[in-house]
């Protein structure tokens, strides 16, 4: 089974600083989807970024980017000049592809990033 | 708007009760899920159901019953409501061969 670890439970950080969210997976699969959402206090699960394993580059959507580590089965979201809007759970997960009953998104277990004024 | 939608947003109900939650998506997805969020935040699968066939059922509560009439549509029938059952739950669609999931906003579901 397929297994998502966020080893942050907190973070903070200054607006307009850097910030970089950790993530480790686990499977024997050689082909699959991760992801990072984000959820405000809203309660609304946002898509920020995906990455598909057999690319190479990292994903990157405007202030968000990744850096996937394949072999080290590593998954780290990194966001540029936060903004108070940035503050919100954000949830690392895996997917492999195809149908049936690996068809589903594991979650970790989230890291809460509160971005101060 | 293009979305998922889940009715009602917030639930409270007392214990032993029966209740419903629906979902709609009009986005042509293939696949729904029924997922649960405990009051650690912690998402988890419940039900997963592929052009109306259900395809994931973990391990939930018979008191539990997805029932999907069209593949735009899953609904969350819950039995005999316990109090443990308070959670937030979300449903969301994807396609097949593409990747991400979206996700409705959630049903707060409070039992006392």
């Amino acid at each position: 089974a397929q297994t998502v670890t966020q080893s942050q439970p907190e973070m903070s950080v200054q607006e307009a600083e850097t910030v970089t969210l950790s993530c480790t997976y686990d499977t024997s699969e050689n082909n699959y989807y991760l992801f990072w959402y984000k959820q405000p206090p809203s309660r609304q699960m946002i898509l920020v970024i995906r990455q598909e394993a057999y690319k190479q580059q990292n994903a990157t959507e405007n202030r968000f980017s990744v850096n996937f580590q394949k072999a080290a089965k590593s998954f780290s979201l990194k966001i540029s000049d936060s903004q108070l809007g940035d503050t919100a759970m954000y949830f690392c997960a895996f997917r492999t592809p195809g149908g049936g009953s690996n068809y589903k998104l594991t979650f970790g277990k989230g890291t809460l990033l509160t971005v101060n004024p | 708007d293009t979305a998922v939608s889940q009715t009602p947003k917030y639930l409270v109900t007392q214990m032993g009760n029966d209740k419903s939650i629906k979902c709609e998506q009009n986005l042509g997805h293939d696949t729904m899920y029924w997922y649960k969020q405990d009051s650690k935040k912690f998402l988890k699968i419940m039900f997963s159901y592929n052009n109306k066939e259900l395809i994931i059922n973990e391990t939930v509560p018979n008191r539990f019953s997805p029932k999907s009439p069209d593949k735009a549509h899953l609904n969350l029938h819950i039995n005999s409501l316990e109090l443990g059952d308070s959670a937030v739950y979300f449903c969301a669609s994807s396609q097949t061969r593409d990747g991400s999931y979206t996700f409705g906003s959630g049903t707060r579901l409070t039992v006392v």
